[in-house]
């Protein structure tokens, strides 16, 4: 069936480091990809997002990377500050409607000082 | 410019009530999407409107209705409330339908005893 899926449900990392959070998908259809952040308390923020046709595309500190061949997509922050500490969420879409947008399960990243 | 607004933010039910949630878009934002929330399920999607039409549907029970008003004002209602109903309810809002860039209110908790 169709899944969004985190490699690592929980990520710590040292202030000043990178952060690579990972997301698998299945549906080889889906033709858009999205990251958001959601801090606590508060709604999902869209951080960046990449279409099908691109492998790459980079943002004010933040890469995303996509592998189609393996289904695979990964958001890369660079030097991680305390403020990134939240829920990472991946999503994918399909047929360009936000019915198709599937949400993973998040990965929480923590960023010791 | 304000953001999503959402309210109530926290309310409490009992089974067997209903509960009307409310939605205020960003100023010229037409399209307006409801999102639930779990810790077990993540983020499901519920419905999309744009110009008071509901565009897209999730899977959920007909107990889950929505619309959508002229000046894009979205309100969601949950009728005989369950238990499992208990969860964040998150409307967000684009410029155009079809975008997986979405902004996100900061949700209704709802719970239901």
């Amino acid at each position: 069936g169709e899944s969004v899926g985190l490699h690592l449900p929980t990520l710590s990392v040292q202030e000043g480091d990178n952060s690579i959070i990972n997301c698998a998908y299945s549906n080889s259809a889906s033709d858009y990809f999205i990251w958001y952040k959601q801090e606590s308390g508060k709604g999902p923020q869209f951080i960046i997002d990449i279409r099908s046709n691109m492998d790459k595309r980079q943002g004010q500190r933040v890469t995303v990377l996509l592998n189609k061949t393996v289904k695979h997509l990964s958001l890369q922050i660079a030097a991680t500050q305390p403020g990134d500490s939240a829920v990472y969420f991946c999503a994918e879409n399909y047929g360009g409607s936000q019915g198709n947008l599937i949400f993973g399960k998040g990965t929480k990243l923590s960023v010791k000082p | 410019k304000a953001g999503v607004t959402q309210t109530p933010r926290y309310l409490i039910k009992t089974r067997g009530q209903q509960v009307t949630l409310s939605c205020s878009p960003i100023s010229g934002h037409r399209s307006v999407s409801w999102y639930q929330q779990t810790p077990g399920q993540g983020l499901q999607f519920l419905f999309e409107y744009f110009s008071e039409t509901q565009r897209n549907k999730g899977n959920f029970p007909g107990r889950f209705s929505g619309r959508q008003f002229s000046n894009s004002r979205s309100e969601m209602n949950v009728s005989t409330l369950e238990l499992g109903d208990s969860a964040l309810y998150l409307c967000a809002s684009s410029r155009q339908a079809n975008t997986g860039e979405l902004f996100f209110g900061e949700g209704s908790r709802l719970t239901v005893l």
